[in-house]
């Protein structure tokens, strides 16, 4: 149980075109969920948490217009990294967590965007 | 101790032997340490969520301790096996009310058949 699907896995863009990532709970319903960002060598970063159909809460130095997040059901959030530049190639992997008092997460495999 | 770090960041070790990383985080404000075993291209797996001081958990021939007292946490594993190839990401979790997981960079484990 509780597992967590990301689509796609990999993904190569031009510059200034947008990237929709979607993260699904496939058992369970997610009330949370998260988006990490790992880059080479690094540790993985959150981005942002989301609750079911309110705004995502980003971290400090995360645009909020530059990585949309919506979290329209209980197993389906989407990240969308809009006008991406090289510099947005990065590792994004996504969590869900399920009820308000549990702080188990549970991942996805990740995607791997390769902005050219 | 401000960030969670990991060490060794990798390692090498020979079928059959048994081998610990570890892993140090800040000791305030503790909530949870977590453990997770990370293939290449799978989702990062749960192994062990820790709580208190001196706890002891075991999954198989994986096991883990946990000082909250001093900020740190050792994983062992006895008897490696190729299988057991992956990197292993520890993550703290502080205070009630709060998701937020600090991730370590990890220990990459290469099993050498």
């Amino acid at each position: 149980g509780a597992v967590v699907s990301q689509h796609p896995s990999r993904v190569i863009c031009k510059s200034g075109t947008s990237v929709k990532i979607e993260c699904r709970s496939l058992d369970f319903q997610a009330t949370t969920m998260f988006w990490y960002r790992q880059f080479p060598k690094k540790s993985l970063m959150l981005m942002a948490t989301s609750n079911e159909g309110s705004k995502a809460t980003y971290e400090q130095g995360v645009e909020k217009d530059k990585f949309l997040i919506n979290h329209a059901s209980l197993t389906l959030s989407t990240l969308t990294v809009t006008s991406a530049h090289p510099e947005d190639s990065s590792f994004y992997i996504c969590s869900a967590s399920m009820g308000t008092s549990s702080y188990e997460q549970y991942f996805g495999p990740g995607t791997r965007l390769t902005v050219t | 101790i401000l960030n969670v770090e990991q060490s060794p960041q990798s390692l090498h070790v020979q079928e059959g032997d048994s081998t610990n990383f570890t892993c140090s985080f800040p000791s305030s404000n503790f909530y949870a340490l977590h453990w997770y075993r990370w293939e290449t291209a799978k989702s990062p797996e749960a192994l062990f969520v820790m709580t208190l001081n001196g706890d002891e958990k075991k999954k198989g021939r994986i096991s883990a301790t946990l000082n909250t007292k001093e900020g740190y946490s050792y994983l062992y594993i006895k008897g490696s096996q190729p299988e057991d190839s992956a990197t292993y990401l520890c993550a703290s979790f502080s205070g009630a009310g709060s998701y937020q997981l600090t991730f370590g960079k990890g220990t990459k484990l290469s099993v050498i058949p």
